[in-house]
């Protein structure tokens, strides 16, 4: 039951380039969507989010587009940096103060220097 | 900046047997959450946690699952009778679900079922 998927594994970029990160979901009922990064040994955290009434919102260097009709979410990372190689989990929930969060199966991204 | 901790961070034991997870979650939380990981697998939620009682478990939360707040400080994530299957990483999480929704993982707590 793959209600939130990330299809790329693993994506890799240059140093300084834009990295750009896909999810899709499934469920209708998801109104509430977050970006967690998780490095090695520990726990993931939280990046940036975003409510189903917008379609981006940007922090910094990070930026989620939300199409709702393609129930598709990006995270895009300008300009990428070393210090951004992690593992990248698109979550969702059903809504604002949802009880449970539904993760994809991730994507490791490498920035090459 | 508070945070989430879990000991012990990493956990062996032989299958049947119970263990203890703990969690310190911040302060000022009020809703606690387990999930976990199998290696390889995506992060998956156990249960929710509010005003000392369960709000939400997931299918994978069955009776061999129990969780408590013992104190004002601490939560807990039992398991009585482990499965070789159990042998995950269990992140506990908090938040006190304001504008934007985030929980606050912490590091987790390896768990190896021998």
């Amino acid at each position: 039951d793959q209600q939130v998927k990330q299809n790329s594994p693993s994506l890799s970029v240059q140093e300084g380039r834009i990295s750009i990160l896909n999810c899709d979901y499934t469920n209708s009922m998801f109104d509430y969507f977050l970006w967690y990064k998780k490095y090695p040994a520990e726990g993931p955290t939280f990046l940036i989010s975003i409510s189903s009434i917008k379609d981006k919102n940007e922090d910094g260097r990070f930026t989620v587009f939300l199409n709702k009709s393609a129930k598709h979410l990006s995270l895009h990372i300008v300009p990428s940096q070393p210090g951004d190689s992690a593992v990248y989990f698109c979550a969702a929930g059903p809504n604002f103060g949802n009880e449970k969060l539904t993760f994809g199966t991730g994507t490791r991204l490498t920035i090459i220097p | 900046e508070p945070e989430v901790t879990q000991t012990p961070s990493h956990q062996v034991t032989q299958m049947g047997q119970e263990v203890i997870l703990r969690c310190v979650p911040i302060s000022n939380h009020l809703y606690f959450y387990w999930y976990r990981q199998i290696l390889g697998q995506k992060v998956e939620f156990l249960v929710s946690f509010y005003n000392n009682e369960i709000s939400e478990k997931s299918e994978i939360f069955d009776d061999q699952f129990s969780v408590e707040r013992p104190d004002g400080s601490n939560f807990t994530l039992k398991i009585r009778s482990t499965k070789l299957e159990d042998s995950a990483m269990y992140f506990c999480a908090s938040n006190n679900r304001d504008r934007n929704n985030e929980q606050f993982f912490g590091p987790g707590t390896r768990l190896t079922v021998l």
